[in-house]
């Protein structure tokens, strides 16, 4: 059974710092993998999706890798903005069942 | 990527009572998923809805408590039945677009008092 866990569970950090966002899964069979930002009480944006043969996808100032043999995955956010201020969550698409299996998300404070 | 409507966006409702929740898709869509997010918490996927077929449940989610309509490629419902202040949390439908990935809707925020 895919789990997925991240680290760290919540982060405080000033306006401008760049930061990461760890994920790992311990299924390596994966289809992808897509990192998601949750506002409070709202639904999900998806952020990036990593196909299993790629290694890395970049969207203005984030950029997420993966490492498939290893179980796992960064998101980079650079020059961080209050706005970004939110909770992280990655999933990864599995199994035969092909079903989304998610983190426990990351929440993120970016102090102005 | 898709427009996903979610309806109601938001409900508080009495113990006892049934709550339906509306998920509608721009486009035809073959497999549909909702998913339970109670406070606090990651989400939970309640069941897998094709069209033409029955919903397959996940573990510890069972139809009478959740059934699930998909009459077409681009509408889906999730019932929330005789519920309990157990029962509030966020109710999220999705949709899957293959290498494209999953896409979500607004969810729906249930309060049951």
């Amino acid at each position: 059974k895919q789990e997925v866990t991240q680290i760290p569970a919540a982060l405080s950090v000033p306006e401008g710092e760049n930061l990461v966002l760890n994920c790992s899964f311990t299924d390596s069979a994966i289809y992808n993998l897509q990192w998601f930002r949750q506002d409070p009480g709202k639904g999900l944006t998806s952020l990036l999706l990593i196909q299993s043969s790629q290694r890395e996808q970049t969207s203005g100032r984030l950029n997420a890798s993966l490492d498939k043999s290893s179980g796992r995955s960064t998101l980079y956010i650079a020059a961080s903005q209050p706005g970004d201020s939110a909770t992280y969550l990655c999933a990864v698409f599995s199994g035969s069942a092909r079903q989304l299996t998610f983190g426990s998300g990351t929440q993120l404070t970016v102090l102005p | 990527s898709a427009v996903i409507s979610q309806k109601p966006s938001r409900d508080i409702c009495q113990r006892g009572t049934s709550l339906t929740i509306q998920c509608q898709v721009d486009s035809q869509v073959t497999m549909m998923f909702w998913y339970r997010q109670q406070p606090g918490q990651s989400l939970t996927l309640i069941a897998t809805a094709n069209q033409g077929s029955e919903a397959t449940y996940e573990s510890g989610f069972v139809i009478d408590k959740f059934p699930i309509s998909r009459p077409n490629l681009t509408f889906s419902t999730l019932t929330v039945s005789n519920m309990s202040p157990e029962d509030s949390s966020i109710y999220l439908c999705s949709v899957e677009f293959g290498v494209a990935g999953q896409y979500f809707g607004a969810g729906t925020r249930l309060s049951v008092l």
